[in-house]
């Protein structure tokens, strides 16, 4: 069955230090993977996604994602992170049926809290 | 381009009662979709709607039911509701694959008393 886990419900880190969301997946074809970001009482933020091709995608917000296969890994990262990044942190697989017909299917999320 | 709307953003309900949900999507986007967000079950896929057509559907209830008119509008309806209901409705749209891109509306925060 497809799934995603993000291991870390909660991660806290400094002002200024690098981040590392993890992400792990399970699905038999080649997956579409996605980063979004939630802040409190909104909707979902797409970060970055990847659909193929360079393993490295950049998205917006400086983050950067690396796509492993070998792990079946999806990892997000920041080097340097601000206190407006203090958000929770959704991984997605979009799953395909056929033709166009799919959904996404979600991590439960991490939660980033940024200490001054 | 405007974003996806979502109308009402809070709604208070009681037990028993039913409620509808709409949702306008990117002008240009067929696909509508709808998650519901709570903090024990995270985010989880309810329909999905093209072209006025159910084209996938989660694994919730009778209760929950949508539909979309032509110009790509949808609304969920939930009848009957249970305090289990009480959550953060999502609506996300796109072009013609809700496996490739979604963009999110605000949502709807639904309390059930």
């Amino acid at each position: 069955a497809q799934s995603v886990t993000q291991p870390d419900i909660h991660i806290t880190v400094s002002e200024g230090a690098s981040l590392e969301l993890r992400c792990n997946y399970s699905y038999g074809a080649t997956p579409y993977l996605f980063w979004y970001v939630q802040s409190p009482g909104q909707g979902l933020q797409l970060l970055l996604k990847y659909f193929s091709g360079d393993t490295l995608v950049q998205g917006i917000k400086g983050f950067e994602a690396e796509f492993k296969r070998s792990q079946s890994s999806f990892n997000l990262r920041k080097p340097s992170v601000h206190w407006s990044d203090a958000a929770e942190y959704f991984c997605a697989v979009g799953v395909r049926y056929g033709g166009s017909q799919g959904n996404l299917i979600f991590g439960k999320g991490t939660k980033l809290s940024v200490k001054p | 381009k405007a974003g996806v709307t979502q109308t009402p953003r809070y709604l208070i309900k009681t037990r028993g009662q039913q409620v509808t949900l709409s949702c306008s999507p990117i002008s240009g986007h067929r696909s509508v979709s709808w998650y519901q967000q709570t903090p024990g079950q995270g985010l989880q896929f309810l329909f999905e709607y093209f072209s006025e057509t159910q084209r996938n559907k989660g694994n919730f209830p009778g209760r929950f039911s949508g539909r979309q008119f032509s110009n790509s509008r949808s609304e969920m309806n939930v009848s009957t509701l249970e305090l289990g209901d009480s959550a953060l409705y999502l609506c996300a749209s796109s072009i013609t694959a809700p496996y490739n891109e979604q963009f999110f509306g605000p949502g709807t925060r639904l309390t059930v008393l």
